[in-house]
């Protein structure tokens, strides 16, 4: 069965510092991982996702992850940290099931980002 | 870029109630999923159905079912409702592109916030 861990429920981080949020997964299979992130009162807005075509994924405002299968982690990381990218960030690893797909989330990890 | 619609966005229920709730999927998506999520938690499938058949069941209540119509849009009926139903809940579409399901993206509404009092 496959799962994901978050480690970190909260992390906090300067302007301009460095965001890294950790994934760790357990799967029997190659895996396919997705990070979504959820602002306030939002659904859930998908960031990047890997499907094994390449190990360092580039996702939507700035944010990028690697697969390291050594490590079994994914974690998720950008450069330089702005004030809007404060929002709820979720792991997730695509668990196929007789032909079709869901998502097992991690708990999750809150962002906030201050001056 | 049409994306997934839900409603209503927010719904109040008393204990023991009904409650519906409707998703449209992404123009030409054929999969419909269904997600729960409690506050503070982490979303949890509940269901999902692909060209209009149920495809997987997860921690869904006897209490609840739902279904996909022929243009595909899906509805979630919740019965004898509970206060811990109360929760956000998230209908996901995909459209089924490739052989294998696993790397399809699936791509999330807004939510219908349930209150139950």
């Amino acid at each position: 069965a496959q799962s994901v861990t978050q480690l970190g429920s909260h992390v906090s981080v300067s302007e301009g510092a460095l965001v890294l949020l950790r994934c760790n997964y357990s799967s029997s299979v190659p895996p396919y991982l997705f990070w979504y992130v959820q602002y306030p009162n939002q659904g859930l807005q998908l960031l990047l996702k890997y499907t094994s075509a390449a190990t360092l994924v580039k996702g939507i405002n700035g944010f990028e992850a690697e697969f390291k299968k050594s490590e079994t982690s994914f974690h998720l990381t950008k450069p330089s940290a702005h004030m809007s990218d404060a929002a709820e960030y979720f792991c997730a690893v695509s668990m196929f099931s007789g032909g079709y797909n869901k998502l097992i989330f991690g708990a999750g990890t809150r962002l906030a980002v201050h001056p | 870029a049409a994306g997934v619609i839900q409603s209503p966005r927010h719904l109040i229920k008393e204990k023991r109630e009904t409650a519906t709730l409707k998703c449209y999927p992404i123009p030409r998506h054929d999969t419909v999923y269904w997600y729960q999520q409690g506050p503070g938690q982490d979303p949890q499938f509940l269901i999902s159905f692909y060209e209009k058949m149920q495809s997987d069941k997860g921690s869904i209540p006897d209490r609840f079912s739902a279904q996909q119509f022929s243009d595909y849009h899906s509805e979630l009926n919740m019965s004898s409702l509970e206060l811990g139903d109360s929760a956000l809940y998230f209908c996901a579409s995909s459209s089924q592109t490739s052989g294998w399901a696993s790397t399809d993206t699936q791509y999330f509404g807004p939510g219908t916030r349930l209150t139950v009092l």
